[in-house]
């Protein structure tokens, strides 16, 4: 089955300054990565993803790049400010069946104001 | 409306006692799922159903059993709990169809089992 790897687990960064986070996938049949962010109690709320058809997304301060030929795709956030702080997740899915997502295991953002 | 709905917030059951989660939505999506999250921990897919039929049930023990009795409702039948089931419970639901994977995510219900 597909297995996704997340790094860094956690990542401090100063007010205004980017954050990166990359998963690695290992089942060359993905070909759909969302990325969640997840606030202290609160749902994870799907921040943008990216199909296996495409090498870059971009919505204001986010970006995400995937490089399929080495199977990672990375999470880009630029100008951060302190309600980006939160964890964050990357999946990856095939898009069979019923969509099943496999996530990676979090990253979590401390922007310090 | 783009959201997911669910209840209740919080839940507070013993090992004996039978509950249900409750989780709506009106986006018209015919996949439903169910996560459990432990705290500092991804969510973990337990079932999903497609056009109302369970498709996916990652051998989760038989004290959860889950219903879809129409496209908007899912529900989550609680029995005989241990207390290592305590966690957030998330409903999500999605369209079905080629580039339709959006999954959408509820508030989730806390769940503590004493």
């Amino acid at each position: 089955g597909e297995n996704v790897e997340q790094h860094p687990s956690t990542l401090s960064v100063q007010e205004g300054d980017s954050a990166v986070i990359k998963c690695t996938y290992s089942d060359s049949a993905s070909n759909y990565f969302p990325w969640y962010k997840q606030e202290l109690g609160k749902r994870p709320q799907l921040i943008i993803d990216i199909r296996s058809n495409v090498g870059e997304k971009k919505d204001q301060r986010i970006a995400v790049t995937l490089n399929k030929t080495a199977k990672h795709f990375s999470l880009h956030i630029t100008e951060t400010q302190p309600e980006d702080s939160a964890v964050y997740f990357c999946a990856a899915s095939t898009g069979a069946g019923s969509y099943q997502l496999t996530f990676g295991k979090g990253t979590k953002l401390s922007v310090i104001p | 409306d783009t959201e997911v709905t669910q209840t209740p917030k919080h839940l507070v059951m013993g090992m004996t006692n039978k509950k249900s989660l409750k989780c709506e939505q009106h986006m018209g999506h015919r996949a439903m799922y169910w996560y459990k999250q432990k705290a500092k921990k991804p969510p973990e897919l337990m079932f999903v159903y497609s056009y109302e039929k369970l498709s996916i049930n990652e051998s989760v023990p038989s004290r959860f059993s889950p219903e879809c009795p129409n496209s908007s409702l899912l529900n989550l039948h609680l029995h005989a709990l241990q207390p290592e089931d305590s966690a957030l419970y998330l409903c999500a639901s999605s369209q079905v169809g080629q580039g339709r994977h959006e999954q959408y995510f509820g508030p989730g219900t806390r769940l503590t089992v004493t």
